[in-house]
């Protein structure tokens, strides 16, 4: 699976938007991007997924370019509640299904 | 919305002592998985279970470790004699299995096991 790298931390006030970035550069054509959110002392949360171009749910929207060596997870207006470990995976659609997480980002808001 | 429960919540035990974790994936779910999450570290993949029986594992999953779904709702994570370092989060995961496209784990809230 493709390795992913993004960055290890960052901080952002209420009310900003953050943009989380993710490399992927060796994502092949069957893997699907997959973010996830954990809370300390608790399960990895699913957030959104996406193959190409722009999803968007309730949560978040994640931006992913042509070439997909890359994705943004975008949170829209984050509150003391979004600091969290933010994951980006990358998964397979067929085969091999267990997950791989990396160090995640951190993200602290601050009031 | 439909979840993924684990019990207990936290299991202290002494080293050498087996555990039994339990879990209740969601019901029309047909694969299971465990990871765990050592204090600090990475979440690490052990086990996934389909129709049955464990279709891959990691090197962490040994002979102390089982898996077991002993009825129609509940899977297990069983250690036969647990180690100091055993002590992490244990998580359960299930997710639909549907042919073609994506497919979503979904995580529960995870088992503290504290080993003395």
């Amino acid at each position: 699976l493709a390795k992913t790298t993004q960055p290890i931390s960052m901080d952002s006030y209420e009310g900003q938007e953050v943009n989380i970035t993710c490399s992927h550069n060796n994502i092949a054509t069957n893997d699907y991007i997959t973010w996830y959110q954990q809370f300390p002392s608790q399960g990895p949360r699913f957030i959104i997924q996406g193959y190409k171009t722009k999803v968007t749910n309730e949560v978040a929207s994640l931006f992913i370019p042509a070439d997909r060596k890359s994705s943004t997870l975008s949170l829209p207006r984050v509150s003391l509640s979004d600091t969290a470990v933010y994951y980006c995976l990358v998964s397979r659609d067929t085969g091999r299904r267990a997950l791989t997480f990396g160090s995640g980002t951190r993200l602290q808001v601050q009031p | 919305e439909p979840e993924v429960t684990q019990t207990p919540s936290h299991q202290v035990t002494q080293m050498g002592q087996e555990v039994i974790l339990r879990c209740v994936p969601i019901s029309n779910h047909l694969y299971f998985y465990w990871y765990r999450q050592i204090l600090g570290q990475k979440v690490e993949f052990l086990v996934s279970f389909y129709n049955n029986e464990i279709s891959e594992k990691s090197e962490i999953f040994d002979d102390q470790f089982s898996v077991e779904r002993p009825d129609g709702s509940n899977f297990t994570l069983k250690i036969r004699s647990t180690k100091l370092e055993d002590s992490a989060m244990y998580f359960c995961a299930s997710r639909t299995g549907l042919a073609g496209g994506p497919d979503t784990q979904y995580f529960g809230p995870g088992t503290r096991l504290t080993v003395l």
